[in-house]
């Protein structure tokens, strides 16, 4: 089935630093690919998707490019701050998928340190 | 717009309780989702509807019942709890069609 494979955390930069979070997937054809952010005590946010291959999602300073080759949708940010510490969810959405549901990664927690 | 609002935000129940998780959305979303997460886990689907009067399984049902008798509300009802139902649990919907999901706050279960 599908899934989706998340860099373990948590993940500790000092503000201003570069950031990668890792994600790939297993998935037949073409899924659409997210990052949920979580805050503390609150549900999830879409963070950014793409739709296809090659296609790059942005949002708040965040990209993720979707690469096929390497079943891949790996979370940077170019300068991180204290305000995005989070936890942060990869997941798909399987093409053709009537219910539009999602097959969520582990999360990875991110702490920003100013 | 309130979104989805989910109640209570926190519960402790005995062994064999039974309880229900309240969950409303405002925004006229023809999907609704129950997820739970587990510590340090990725989000599993209960259940899901892609209407009302239409609900579907999703990968842990087991423990779990649904209804969707209109198209804002989405309850889950928990029987028999036990402690494997601890968890922090939340509910989603999306317009028919889009793949976006918008969440609620969660309830926060624990099951002594």
């Amino acid at each position: 089935g599908d899934s989706v494979t998340q860099m373990e955390g948590p993940v500790t930069l000092s503000e201003e630093a570069f950031l990668t979070i890792n994600c790939t997937y297993t998935a037949t054809g073409y899924p659409s690919l997210f990052w949920y952010v979580q805050y503390p005590g609150e549900g999830l946010q879409l963070l950014l998707k793409a739709t296809k291959a090659d296609d790059k999602g942005s949002n708040k300073g965040f990209e993720a490019t979707y690469r096929k080759e390497t079943t891949s949708f790996h979370l940077e940010k170019g300068s991180v701050q204290v305000s995005d510490s989070a936890v942060y969810f990869c997941a798909l959405s399987p093409l053709g998928n009537a219910g539009n549901m999602l097959t969520f990664g582990g999360g990875t927690r991110l702490m920003v340190k100013p | 717009n309130a979104g989805v609002t989910q109640t209570p935000k926190f519960r402790i129940l005995k062994i064999g309780q039974s309880m229900t998780l309240q969950c409303t959305q405002d925004m006229n979303h023809n999907y609704m989702y129950w997820y739970r997460q587990d510590p340090g886990m990725g989000l599993k689907l209960i259940y899901y509807s892609v209407g009302a009067g239409i609900t579907d399984k999703g990968e842990v049902p087991n423990g779990y019942n649904v209804s969707r008798s209109t198209t804002e509300d989405f309850p889950l009802r928990l029987e028999l709890a036990a402690p494997s139902q601890t968890s922090v649990y939340f509910c989603a919907s999306s317009y028919a069609g889009l793949d976006t999901q918008y969440f609620g706050p969660g309830t926060r279960l624990t099951v002594l």
